[in-house]
């Protein structure tokens, strides 16, 4: 089946540096990538939709220069945390689909757990 | 708004029980409409997707659900769990056909007692 890699897969960090988060198309071309974020005990939370070779589209309420997306190719997008903060800490989730196929359900990798000292 | 709704959070049942998970969606048009499951430390993986036809969808591992328009739901159902079954099931819906954002529920926690 589709395979979606995430890296990496747990982080910790400093407050004010940024991270980047890698999430990868295994075996299949994914013109739109989706990131969301889980808070513990709660639902997966969309933060932005990525097309690839275009701007991402973010849903309302995420800051577009604290999470930086980049789909630069077919198999690979990446969000950037600038400036992270302890606020910032959750758990980010990559998932992707080939849009050209309508109808196709998404693929999701397994995750980066995000700690912001 | 559009929202998807579970309403139970946290289930216990005994191996060999009936299941049945409540999803409700508040949207009035098209919509394609997905069960997903979460086993502890893992990434989740597509349980059954309803997209059109006969709504009583059949998934993986014995489970199914059943799409009723006119009550805006998308139960899913197992007639014996295992213990196998311990999870988080989260509802997912598409609030219109063809574009691929994708909406989940809170989850539901199913703890399987042998």
């Amino acid at each position: 089946g589709a395979v979606v890699s995430q890296h990496p897969s747990w982080v910790i960090c400093k407050s004010g540096t940024s991270v980047k988060i890698e999430c990868r198309s295994l075996d299949f071309q994914a013109t739109t990538m989706f990131w969301y974020r889980q808070f513990p005990k709660q639902s997966l939370m969309l933060m932005a939709t990525s097309n690839e070779g275009s701007k991402a589209t973010y849903e309302q309420g995420v800051e577009k220069d604290k999470f930086l997306i980049n789909h630069a190719s077919l198999t690979l997008s990446t969000l950037t945390v600038t400036s992270a903060h302890p606020e910032d800490s959750s758990f980010y989730i990559c998932s992707a689909s080939a849009q050209k196929i309508l109808d196709q359900p998404q693929h999701f990798g397994d995750g980066t757990r995000l700690s912001i000292l | 708004a559009q929202s998807v709704s579970q309403h139970n959070h946290h289930v216990i049942l005994s191996e060999a029980a009936s299941l049945e998970l409540g999803c409700n969606y508040s949207y009035g048009g098209t919509v394609n409409l997905f069960w997903y499951v979460q086993y502890p430390g893992q990434h989740l993986q597509l349980l059954l997707k309803y997209f059109s036809g006969d709504p009583l969808v059949k998934g993986i591992k014995g489970f199914e659900a059943e799409f009723i328009k006119s009550k805006f739901s998308f139960n899913l159902r197992k007639p014996s769990v295992q213990w196998s079954d311990t999870a988080e099931y989260f509802c997912a819906v598409q609030f219109a056909r063809g574009y691929q954002k994708v909406t989940f529920g809170t989850g539901t926690k199913l703890q399987v007692i042998p």
